[in-house]
């Protein structure tokens, strides 16, 4: 079974700085994606990276996919309130192209 | 757009009981997942359906689970006999075509089982 460990699992930062979260696996990946997911609701896609060494912009968000495939980092710059959510990774599985998700990181923003 | 529509929200029943939770895939969408999350295991993956197909169903974890599509707009995934271990949010997702294309999430329907 391919694990996704990610870390922190809880983070917990004032408004206004900036954080990055891991995700990290002993296994290749044929791609990498990020969700967030918000209390009482499902998970919501953010970003695809594919490339390893790759690395995607979204707004405040920079998501970068390892060199090697196997891991992957979320930095968030001037953290806000809505950034609150649940973070999880999931990579794309050669073959059967399966999601495996990772363990999660829970941030919160406090305003 | 409707998204991906689930029923019930939430589920409460007692050990030993039939649940059926019930999903509405966005229209369009060929490729429908059925997920459970809990604090202990996340996110997995119990089945994937493409063209009402089951395509993969390695990930329900034992006979209790079972799982239908009759028709592209409706899917079913039944437990019986519940137990308290089944306790967790379940998913569905549909996608246009397949694992790797954007899948979209449900709200969930959170089961508790007494």
């Amino acid at each position: 079974t391919q694990l996704l460990e990610q870390s922190p699992q809880f983070l917990s930062i004032q408004e206004g700085e900036n954080l990055t979260v891991y995700c990290n696996s002993s296994s290749v990946f044929s791609s990498l994606q990020w969700y967030r997911q918000e209390p009482g609701e499902g998970p919501v896609l953010l970003v695809t990276v594919v490339t390893g060494g790759e690395v995607k912009k979204l707004k405040r968000l920079t998501f970068q996919f390892g060199d090697a495939r196997k891991d992957s980092s979320l930095h968030i710059t001037a953290a806000q309130p809505g950034d609150t959510g649940l973070y999880l990774c999931a990579g794309v599985n050669f073959g059967n192209e399966k999601l495996t998700f990772g363990t999660g990181t829970r941030l919160t923003i406090i305003p | 757009d409707a998204g991906v529509i689930q029923s019930p929200r939430h589920e409460v029943t007692e050990m030993g009981q039939e649940v059926t939770l019930r999903c509405k895939p966005i229209s369009g969408h060929n490729s429908l997942f059925w997920y459970r999350q809990t604090m202990m295991r996340g996110l997995e993956l119990l089945i994937y359906f493409n063209n009402n197909v089951p395509i993969d169903d390695s990930g329900m974890p034992e006979d209790r689970f079972s799982a239908k599509m009759p028709n592209a707009s409706f899917s079913t995934l039944k437990i019986q006999p519940s137990e308290p271990r089944d306790s967790a949010v379940y998913f569905c997702a549909s996608s246009t075509t397949g694992m790797k294309e954007t899948q979209y999430f449900g709200p969930g329907t959170r089961l508790l089982v007494l």
